[in-house]
């Protein structure tokens, strides 16, 4: 069966950067786009990015360029987001979600969440 | 970006009782490409609906989606005591991708 484990929770100062991971299994891993959204807490979703496994190429949600990286492994199927100059308002929970068969941009496969807390 | 506003913020109802989500786009919504989302706490989000009225998977037919253009609607008939959630909508039709900040169904 198809799952996504994603790495565990993070504690980070300002200015640091933190990576998470999501390691995948189940299904072949370079025939499905994979995305990162994330949720602040109490909050809704916001739609960070979205990554190829086959070949690496990204899109990034404007508000993220220049500050995430998504990346992927294929060797160990699991790919990676990490986030740059982080400030308070980026404490959330922080998924992968993998594509559905018919579209790129609908979401049937979550990772079970990362919380990534920004706190002097 | 298409900004999309979801209403009523929350809904209480009793169980067996009819749920009516809104969801209304900034602009249309290319090729009513409007899915909905169900999250319930501590989890990741469902997919329930794409295509506006077409149910994913293993979704009960209790759920349904209509609408076109700027307006679209999530219907459950008879909410079941597992339906109580947040639900949220996203259109993907025109890039970027964006959801609605969610709907509440709490138990009445």
């Amino acid at each position: 069966q198809v799952q996504l484990v994603q790495s565990g929770a993070e504690v980070k100062k300002p200015g640091a950067s933190v990576k998470v991971s999501c390691k995948t299994s189940g299904y072949t891993f370079t025939t499905y786009y994979m995305h990162w959204v994330r949720q602040a807490p109490g909050q809704g979703l916001e739609w960070m990015g979205i990554i190829n496994p086959s070949g690496g190429t990204t899109t990034y949600a404007q508000k993220f360029q220049g500050r995430v990286t998504m990346t992927r492994d294929t060797s160990t199927r699991t790919v990676y987001m990490e986030l740059n100059n982080l400030r308070s308002e980026d404490t959330a929970v922080y998924y992968c979600a993998r594509v559905t068969p018919t579209s790129s941009w609908l979401f049937d496969y979550w990772g079970q969440g990362t919380l990534v807390t920004v706190s002097s | 970006e298409i900004v999309l506003t979801q209403s009523p913020g929350t809904l209480s109802l009793s169980p067996g009782e009819r749920a009516t989500l809104s969801c209304r786009a900034s602009q249309s919504v290319s090729s009513s490409y409007l899915a909905w989302y169900q999250q319930k706490p501590g989890q990741a989000p469902r997919l329930l609906i794409y295509h506006a009225s077409s149910r994913a998977t293993g979704i009960p037919d209790r759920f349904s989606g209509s609408g076109s253009g700027t307006d679209f609607t999530l219907t459950i008939s008879r909410v079941e005591p597992e339906d109580f959630a947040v639900y949220y909508c996203q259109q993907y039709g025109n890039s970027p991708q964006t959801f609605g900040q969610g709907t509440k169904v709490e138990i009445k």
